[in-house]
């Protein structure tokens, strides 16, 4: 199975600021890698595909990039509807398998 | 628009067992796979397995096998997962989840998660 390993695994920034997520493949994933934000209660909602593909509605502040092993998430201008919990998936293989998450707050 | 409605919250003892549905609406049921993924509270998300809507095959992930069996309505386009043997372990939210589009992997759309309890 391929283990994705996320860091940080919480995460306090203010409005405004930019904040970077990170998710380690144990092996090349091709850029096969989603990333999903879940508020409390709520289920996961896609917020980048391929790496770096924004799905349709989903504010331009968020960006994906990285590559082989390696891959980041990144918010610029922090917004206060940005607290929720992060997750990574690749897709590259089965199983499917996701990280452990990255909960943001707002400092 | 695309909708994925979950059944209600199920509170079981050990030992008993569950069957969540899963209810498709806004586009042809039998065109895409329905996933399964699970989450324990507070914890990450882990993915259970898959089942081809169009044969009604099913594949599970190693650990959700023997106890757990994906099954299909399709004509009233619903996908459930029935859980025998119910273990304390097993206590998660249950979300069902389909892909984009053909040959896709990530998941675009989720139903709102099936909360089961096991307590005895």
């Amino acid at each position: 199975d391929i283990r994705m390993t996320q860091s940080p695994a919480s995460l306090s920034a203010s409005l405004g600021e930019t904040v970077n997520i990170e998710c380690l493949a144990s092996e090349d994933i091709y850029s096969d890698l989603a990333w999903y934000q879940q508020k409390p209660g709520k289920s996961p909602q896609l917020l980048i595909y391929n790496a770096n593909s924004l799905q349709n509605g989903v504010p331009s502040r968020f960006s994906g990039s990285g590559s082989g092993t390696q891959y980041s998430l990144k918010i610029n201008s922090l917004q206060s509807e940005d607290v929720a919990t992060y997750f990574c998936q690749q897709y590259n293989n089965y199983p499917l398998t996701f990280g452990s998450g990255t909960k943001l707050e707002i400092k | 628009q695309i909708q994925l409605v979950q059944s209600g919250p199920e509170l079981k003892k050990p030992g008993e067992s569950v069957k969540i549905s899963c209810k498709a609406s806004g586009y042809t049921f039998t065109d895409y796979a329905m996933h399964w993924v699970k989450q324990v509270p507070g914890k990450g998300l882990k993915w259970m397995g898959w089942i081809n809507t169009y044969t009604g095959k099913p594949t599970y992930a190693d650990d959700f096998k023997g106890r757990f069996v994906f099954s299909l309505e399709a004509s009233a386009s619903t996908a459930n997962l029935q859980i025998s043997n119910l273990k304390n372990e097993d206590t998660a939210n249950v979300f069902c989840a389909r892909v984009e589009s053909s040959y896709t992997y990530w998941f675009a759309y989720w139903g709102q998660g099936t909360l089961v309890t096991v307590s005895s």
